[in-house]
């Protein structure tokens, strides 16, 4: 298993462009998430899906959408980038949404909007 | 919704001491206590866990305990090494996966 993938590794983009990072698990796992990580902020959700085709937001779900038409793929989509959005950004993966396991974390996306 | 603190934000130990980082939590219906460890470069990685019907866990040299009434969680690492440098983040969730974390804590341990 190659376990929760994440693509790019490193992204620059300007203010008010558009991009989309990737995220995928095979695991089939139910649960998957996306968190910012800043400095001295630690971990902060997102957007989480319990599901194929079901989504919610998380603490810091502004300027962001989701979407899960797959079990294993779940992108994050920024359409407008502001500098604030400058972050390293985690997707994470679980077995079960009704019940709390471990969650597996990607690599990890570095980007910056300058 | 759901407050996690953890301190300290940063803990420098001599390898071989014993290192405690602690967490508080806000929220009385949380059942689950998560800790993640975090090398440079990588995503977290869990490394113990305890579920509201336990006291204390241990797995070799990390343990975690929990006091429910107090509302607070700590992670023991004893005999420390170089390699347990790392950010450490506790977490709570209230039965179902999504998580709160703490704001981490940089562990350095010293030759």
């Amino acid at each position: 298993n190659a376990g929760v993938t994440q693509t790019p590794k490193f992204q620059v983009l300007k203010t008010g462009q558009s991009m989309t990072l990737q995220c995928a698990q095979d695991m089939n796992h139910e649960y998957m998430s996306w968190y910012r990580q800043d400095p001295g902020m630690g971990l902060r959700l997102i957007h989480y899906s319990v599901g194929a085709g079901i989504t919610d937001q998380g603490e810091v779900p502004n300027g962001y959408n989701v979407s899960r038409s797959t079990t294993e793929d779940f992108p994050l989509r920024l359409l407008s980038a502001a500098p604030s959005q400058t972050s390293v950004y985690f997707c994470a993966s679980s077995r079960s949404a009704l019940l709390s396991y471990e969650q597996y974390f990607g690599p990890g996306t570095r980007l910056t909007v300058t | 919704g759901e407050n996690v603190e953890q301190h300290p934000s940063t803990l420098s130990v001599q390898e071989g001491d014993s290192a405690v980082i602690k967490c508080t939590y806000s929220d009385s219906a949380s059942n689950y206590f998560p800790w993640y460890k975090q090398e440079l470069g990588k995503g977290p990685q869990l490394i113990i866990d305890i579920r509201s019907n336990v006291g204390e866990k241990k797995d070799q040299r990390i343990a975690v305990t929990l006091n429910k009434t107090a509302k607070h969680f700590s992670l023991h690492i004893t005999e420390t090494q170089p390699e347990d440098s790392a950010v450490y983040f506790c977490a709570a969730s209230r039965g179902y996966s999504t998580l709160t974390f703490g704001k981490g804590t940089m562990l350095l341990v010293s030759p």
